[in-house]
């Protein structure tokens, strides 16, 4: 069984601030992790994810995110806020491997982001 | 190209209605899944579909049908809703259940606006 915990439903930053959204997760086998963007009246699209390697993982308008397993983490990360990234974002997880792993989602994360 | 499409992006049904939900993907992907989706709330899975078959229902009411006529359609049939079945239906694909080397990303349509009246 896996879990996702975003923390903040809420983050605020001004245009051109560093974004940080939190997300810490648990699970009994190595996970694969996702962020997804839903923007107002939309469906999610994918930003970026990890499945295995390279821990640091660059995804889709300048987004980043870390996987550390030692503190169970997924923060994604933007250098520069625009304002158009303004939407809600989730943390994903499913089970790693070969097996089904159904994919269970964080609470999310709405971004504001002032002029 | 990632693309998933559902017709109609909105609908409006009283609850002795049947209608339809369409989802189509031309990924060459071998699993669909549909998810409800409440306001302010994350996604929750509600079918899986795997090659054409049905693979999980979530305990899902039988007011709601799903139906897989071939690998790129995807439906979900419903008849007699209540209103708090209003919601936000997505659907996604991705290449299979189990293949590990990609993850098994899933990819989201635009979604279907339901409101029961």
């Amino acid at each position: 069984a896996q879990s996702v915990t975003q923390l903040g439903s809420h983050v605020s930053v001004s245009e051109g601030a560093l974004v940080l959204l939190r997300c810490n997760y648990s699970s009994s086998v190595p996970p694969y992790l996702f962020w997804y963007v839903q923007y107002p009246n939309q469906g999610l699209q994918l930003l970026l994810k990890y499945t295995t390697g390279a821990t640091l993982v660059k995804g889709i308008n300048g987004f980043e995110a870390e996987f550390k397993k030692s503190e169970t983490s997924f923060h994604l990360t933007k250098p520069s806020a625009h304002m158009s990234d303004a939407a809600e974002y989730f943390c994903a997880v499913r089970a790693g491997g070969t097996s089904y792993g159904k994919l269970t989602f964080g609470q999310g994360t709405i971004l504001t982001v002032h002029p | 190209d990632t693309e998933v499409t559902q017709t109609p992006k909105h609908l409006v049904m009283g609850m002795t209605n049947k209608k339809s939900l369409k989802c189509e993907q031309h990924m060459g992907h071998r699993a669909m899944y549909w998810y409800k989706q409440k306001a302010k709330k994350p996604p929750e899975l509600m079918f899986v579909y795997s090659y054409e078959k049905l693979s999980i229902n979530e305990s899902v009411p039988s007011r709601f049908s799903p139906e897989c006529p071939n690998s790129s359609l995807l439906n979900l049939h419903l008849h007699a809703l209540q209103p708090e079945d209003s919601a936000l239906y997505l659907c996604a694909s991705s290449h299979g259940l189990r293949l590990a080397a990609v993850g098994g990303t899933q990819y989201f349509g635009p979604g279907t606006r339901l409101l029961v009246l």
